[in-house]
């Protein structure tokens, strides 16, 4: 069945760095693949959407790379800042829904002042 | 996008009762979907809303637990019933149209059920 993976540990950085999370994802090709930030008794908020046929994607400070081969990404928040502290969930379409979503467990980032 | 109005924020319950969570969204939306989440997992998906026809539920969720409705292309209601406490969570609306990774999901901020 389909699989997604991401660190269950907290990423904890020092402000000013690059954050880098990982999501893997087992037993399936989809055709995109989506990032979300989850802060804290609120609900995830979009934040980037990769498609199978792009290598990398670009939103501010925000980089998300997508390996079909190695059946991976990899979202990365350059010059860190506190505020960039949330829960990061990635998520990729259903096997057997493409309008359907399945999510990651989430990574949490905290970025220290 | 879409602003999505869910309420409660939040409840307490005794088990053995119902709580019915409401969703407005502030645009007409052909999916709507109802997610579990649970302390430090990932979102679960319980069911998709159809208008004008009885919800579809994944497996492990059943229309007699946590029945569905979705009288038109803005609001829609789930009802938590007969709770235990394995049932506390965090419940989330969320629309989008995300077939073939046309956009984005919109959720609303969730209602956190505590059942005592």
């Amino acid at each position: 069945s389909q699989k997604i993976e991401q660190n269950s540990e907290a990423l904890n950085i020092q402000e000013g760095k690059t954050a880098t999370l990982t999501c893997n994802y087992t037993n399936y090709s989809p055709a995109y693949l989506q990032w979300y930030r989850q802060d804290p008794g609120r609900g995830p908020v979009f934040l980037l959407l990769i498609r199978e046929n792009e290598k990398e994607k670009r939103k501010e400070r925000l980089k998300v790379t997508f390996d079909t081969t190695l059946k991976q990404s990899l979202f990365h928040i350059t010059a860190s800042q506190p505020a960039d502290s949330a829960t990061y969930l990635c998520a990729l379409e259903r096997e057997d829904s493409s309008y359907k979503l399945i999510f990651g467990s989430g990574t949490r980032l905290l970025v220290r002042p | 996008s879409a602003v999505i109005s869910q309420k409660p924020s939040r409840d307490i319950c005794q088990r053995g009762t119902s709580l019915t969570i409401q969703c407005q969204v502030d645009s007409q939306v052909t999916m709507m979907f109802w997610y579990r989440q649970q302390p430090g997992q990932s979102l679960t998906l319980i069911a998709t809303a159809n208008q004008g026809s009885e919800a579809t539920y994944e497996s492990g969720f059943v229309i007699d637990k946590f029945p569905i409705s979705r009288p038109n292309l803005t609001f829609s209601t789930l009802t938590v019933s007969n709770m235990s406490p394995e049932d506390s969570s965090i419940y989330l609306c969320s629309v989008g149209e995300t077939g073939v990774g046309l956009g984005e999901a919109f959720f609303g901020q969730g209602t956190r059920l505590t059942v005592v």
